[in-house]
């Protein structure tokens, strides 16, 4: 089946470390997205890349870094001068076209102690 | 630049009535689309239906219809027939080139 997996589901760190989640999709999508979600919020944008080896930043971009090596894959760092990182990080592909439709994986709980 | 306001913070449905979720949006895009997402308690946001700009019929995706008003840039979610599982925050999101930008939620709970 097609779709876009995100592990872990749940990922909890130190203060201070750097962290990586992991965003795949066989879609065969172009676009690749971060967004961040806190609770009672909406989906504010971190990252995007439209093509591979390329990407722009969001709206937060601040305390974050992608890579885009792959089709497939767009992985997000969250580093330590994130200053608040707890939340639920969801990644979606779109194959583009005038509107955009955006598919979502299920997402990773990021718990920062 | 896009924007989407959706007003209603939480609504109440009896199970088997129809509900209407509000979304209003402003854009300088000429063309683009709008987009429904159901999130259950699970997170993952689920694609429930779209509309396009230029589209003159208003979508509809079995008990889902996007009640499209470009004049008044509003683009409300109906449901029908609402059912126990529909629970969830439903966002109104607008798309146009490379961006989508999404809307705060709305949290509906439907009662037995």
């Amino acid at each position: 089946d097609g779709g876009i997996t995100q592990s872990p589901k749940y990922l909890f760190r130190k203060e201070g470390q750097n962290v990586t989640l992991s965003c795949e999709q066989n879609l065969n999508h172009d676009a690749m997205y971060w967004y961040r979600q806190d609770p009672g919020q909406g989906l504010r944008l971190i990252y995007y890349s439209q093509i591979v080896n390329d990407f722009q930043k969001g709206d937060i971009a601040e305390g974050y870094s992608v890579s885009r090596e792959k089709k497939e894959s767009f992985p997000l760092t969250v580093t330590s001068a994130q200053k608040n990182p707890t939340a639920f990080y969801l990644c979606a592909s779109s194959g583009g076209g005038t509107y955009n439709e955006q598919f979502f994986g299920p997402g990773t709980r990021l718990t920062v102690l | 630049a896009q924007k989407i306001t959706q007003t209603q913070p939480g609504m109440f449905v009896q199970e088997k009535e129809a509900v209407t979720l509000d979304c209003t949006y402003d854009t300088s895009d000429p063309s683009y689309g709008l987009f429904w997402y159901k999130q259950p308690s699970s997170g993952e946001m689920i694609f429930l239906i779209y509309q396009g700009s230029y589209d003159q019929q208003n979508a509809t995706e079995g008990r889902y219809s996007l009640n499209f008003q470009k004049a008044r840039k509003s683009a409300n979610l109906v449901i029908s027939a609402s059912q126990l599982g529909d629970s969830a925050m439903y966002f109104c999101a607008i798309g146009g080139y490379q961006k989508v930008t999404f809307g705060i939620g709305t949290k509906l709970q439907v009662i037995p």
